[in-house]
């Protein structure tokens, strides 16, 4: 079945360091790739997505690359932020939006 | 546009007691989903409905758990009979046609099974 492998947390940066958190995956067929953010005290969201290979998802200064090669969609972004701290979870979905699977997530805390 | 609804936001009960927990989805999403959460990890997904139908539910311990979306709009989830591990959060999420994956979460309900 579909799975996620993300890089084991908590991760702790300065405020302006470059972040990178690794997400591999498992599925069959063509899925769709996620990040899901869920900030302290607030629900999940999402933070980007990509639907096929060597699309580059991005949003608030995030991006993620779906390496179908490498079976991988890393999260980096140039300068974190304080209020960056949170939860990331990579997800994925299968060829028609079903088998919904979630990372263990990864804890970010910035440091000011 | 009003989020994802979810009531109640905490619930405390004994094993063996039932409980139910009731979503309303964003207006106009089709397809409804149900997660577990248990602390320190990702949510795991129970079941998918999209409009009143399953398409999803080979992860729902049917033993103890149902489900069901009638008119295909809110849904409730039930457990019956709790047990010690089903304490969690679990939480309601909708999404829009032409758009699978993409998720809008609800605040979730956090159960406690003593």
């Amino acid at each position: 079945g579909n799975s996620v492998t993300q890089m084991e947390g908590p991760v702790t940066l300065s405020e302006e360091a470059f972040l990178t958190i690794n997400c591999t995956y498992t599925a069959t067929g063509y899925p769709s790739l996620f990040w899901y953010v869920q900030y302290p005290g607030e629900g999940l969201q999402l933070l980007l997505k990509a639907t096929k290979a060597d699309d580059k998802g991005s949003n608030k200064g995030f991006e993620a690359t779906y390496r179908k090669e490498t079976t991988s969609f890393h999260l980096e972004k140039g300068s974190v932020q304080v209020s960056d701290s949170a939860v990331y979870f990579c997800a994925l979905t299968g060829n028609y939006g079903q088998n919904f699977v979630f990372g263990p997530g990864t804890r970010l805390s910035v440091l000011p | 546009e009003a989020g994802v609804a979810q009531s109640p936001r905490y619930k405390i009960i004994e094993k063996r007691q039932s409980v139910a927990f009731w979503c309303n989805p964003i207006s106009g999403h089709a397809t409804l989903y149900w997660y577990q959460q248990i602390l320190g990890q990702g949510p795991k997904l129970l079941i998918q409905f999209q409009n009143n139908g399953v398409v999803d539910d080979s992860q729902l311990p049917k033993d103890r758990f149902s489900a069901e979306r009638l008119k295909g709009v809110d849904s409730t989830l039930k457990i019956q009979p709790a047990k010690l591990e089903d304490s969690a959060v679990y939480l309601c999420a909708s999404s829009p046609m032409g758009a699978p994956g993409t998720q809008y979460f609800g605040p979730g309900t956090r159960l406690l099974v003593l």
